[in-house]
């Protein structure tokens, strides 16, 4: 199973938004509403922030959104902030009954 | 509130074998899955496997297979990864990390807690 592609880093200036893509394959992103979301801060373990396509957790900044148009997913940032400088995967729940992660995304705040 | 505790840093020779522990605390234990996901050295995350505690089944990803273990302890609430012939590119943080859906549903297929990470190091 591959990885998902990630671009590998983008960047704004705060209050920006930003949107990073997600792309896999039928088998996996386009097979199902199971595509989610973490973020990671240096040092720390992942942190769930989108689940289901779009949905968020209790808890998770309104600012954080999330879609899918066929075979690949993606991830939505408004209002930018110096807090959310990190790294962000995605992961699908494939047709073999496993999961994948992307590649991950350094995101930088300008 | 779930937790999941893990098992402290390893340094392993290539060749041998790890275990590492994690103990889940607050949840509903046997049925959802809980699976394990490595994080090497400034890389990308990687999902390994995952066990159904009850009644212990594992799904091992084809890159692991052959080399991978997942069991689960009912009685403690406890999940463990095994990994033989290790090598340096093993050299890794490992996670485990909580399904959030139940076991038998359609649904909730993310990862919902993790645990603090376990680093393994691979050297001779």
């Amino acid at each position: 199973q591959s990885a998902l592609t990630q671009p590998a880093s983008v960047s704004g200036s705060p209050g920006q938004s930003i949107t990073i893509s997600c792309t896999g394959t039928s088998s996996d992103v386009g097979a199902y509403n199971y595509v989610s979301w973490y973020q990671q801060h240096p040092g720390t373990a992942p942190k769930l922030m989108i689940y289901d396509v779009r949905n968020r957790p209790s808890g998770v900044s309104i600012r954080f959104s999330g879609s899918k148009s066929g075979n690949t997913a993606s991830l939505t940032i408004s209002g930018l902030q110096a807090e959310d400088e990190a790294d962000y995967y995605c992961n699908s729940y494939t047709s073999s009954s496993a999961w994948v992660f992307g590649g991950g995304t350094k995101l930088t705040v300008l | 509130q779930v937790q999941l505790v893990q098992s402290g840093a390893e340094v392993k020779k290539p060749g041998s074998s790890v275990k590492v522990s994690c103990k889940a605390s607050g949840g509903t234990f046997s049925r959802r899955a809980i699976s394990w996901v490595r994080q090497a050295p400034g890389q990308g995350l990687q999902w390994m496997g995952r066990i159904i505690p009850v009644p212990g089944i594992p799904n091992y990803a084809q890159s692991f297979q052959g080399r991978l273990t997942i069991t689960a302890d009912k009685s403690t609430s406890t999940v463990y990864m095994e990994l033989s012939s290790l090598r340096s590119e093993d050299t890794a943080v490992y996670y485990c990390a909580r399904v959030h859906g139940l076991t038998g549903s359609t649904d909730g297929k993310y990862f919902d807690y993790w645990g603090q990470g376990t680093l393994v190091t691979v050297s001779s």
